[in-house]
């Protein structure tokens, strides 16, 4: 079985300053690690994925993350946040021949 | 290229009533999947097909809802008798292959429908 949690269903930062957002995950298998964007009344959009290799993932809109298998995390950060950033942020695990399963997701605000 | 195409964005109707939701993937993916987005939450799966076969259902609400994939191209999701909890958006995303785990997903804009 597999099971994602998101720590902080709301995260607030201020233009220009750290954007970090926690991912945990379980799962019986290998995991691979996703994490989507949605910007509202849009579908998701991929971030970025982890599979197989370099622990440390680089994504679009200068968005990283880095697989740790041993604190089960894959936490999403940017150096510094744009308010176009401001959206929800889902991260999924699965796993060879396993389906998505996606976690509630975090509500990210840019303050001017 | 053109991505996931969803329709109609956006249903209203009455408990009861019957309802469809229509998604044409990704040109050439064959693997298509049904997700349903409650308010806050993230999706959960409904259904996966691989081709025109249905690989997973095992979260659809078999007494009420019902899906096709005629030709493995688009699909068909319908809800019959629609209750007031199926109120949410429904997703359909495609990947080109499902088998892997490992295969992007691309999601089209949904469906977010509202039972009164």
């Amino acid at each position: 079985a597999q099971s994602v949690t998101q720590l902080g269903s709301h995260v607030s930062v201020s233009e220009g300053a750290l954007v970090l957002l926690r991912c945990n995950y379980s799962s019986s298998v290998p995991p691979y690690l996703f994490w989507y964007v949605q910007y509202p009344n849009q579908g998701l959009q991929l971030l970025l994925k982890y599979t197989t290799g370099a622990t440390l993932v680089k994504g679009i809109n200068g968005f990283e993350a880095e697989f740790k298998k041993s604190e089960t995390s894959f936490h999403l950060t940017k150096p510094s946040a744009h308010m176009s950033d401001a959206a929800e942020y889902f991260c999924a695990v699965s796993g060879y021949g396993q389906n998505f399963v996606f976690g509630p997701g975090t509500r990210l605000s840019v303050l001017p | 290229e053109a991505g996931v195409v969803q329709s109609p964005r956006y249903k209203i109707i009455e408990k009861k009533q019957p309802v469809a939701f229509w998604c044409n993937p990704i040109s050439g993916h064959n693997t298509l999947y049904w997700y349903r987005q409650n308010l806050g939450q993230g999706p959960e799966l409904l259904i996966r097909y691989e081709n025109e076969e249905a690989v997973d259902d095992s979260q659809l609400p078999k007494d009420r809802f019902s899906a096709e994939r005629l030709k493995g191209v688009d699909s068909t999701l319908k809800i019959q008798p629609a209750e007031l909890g199926d109120s949410a958006v429904y997703l359909c995303a495609s990947s080109s292959s499902g088998t892997s785990g490992s295969d992007t997903q691309y999601f089209g804009p949904g469906t977010r429908l509202t039972v009164l």
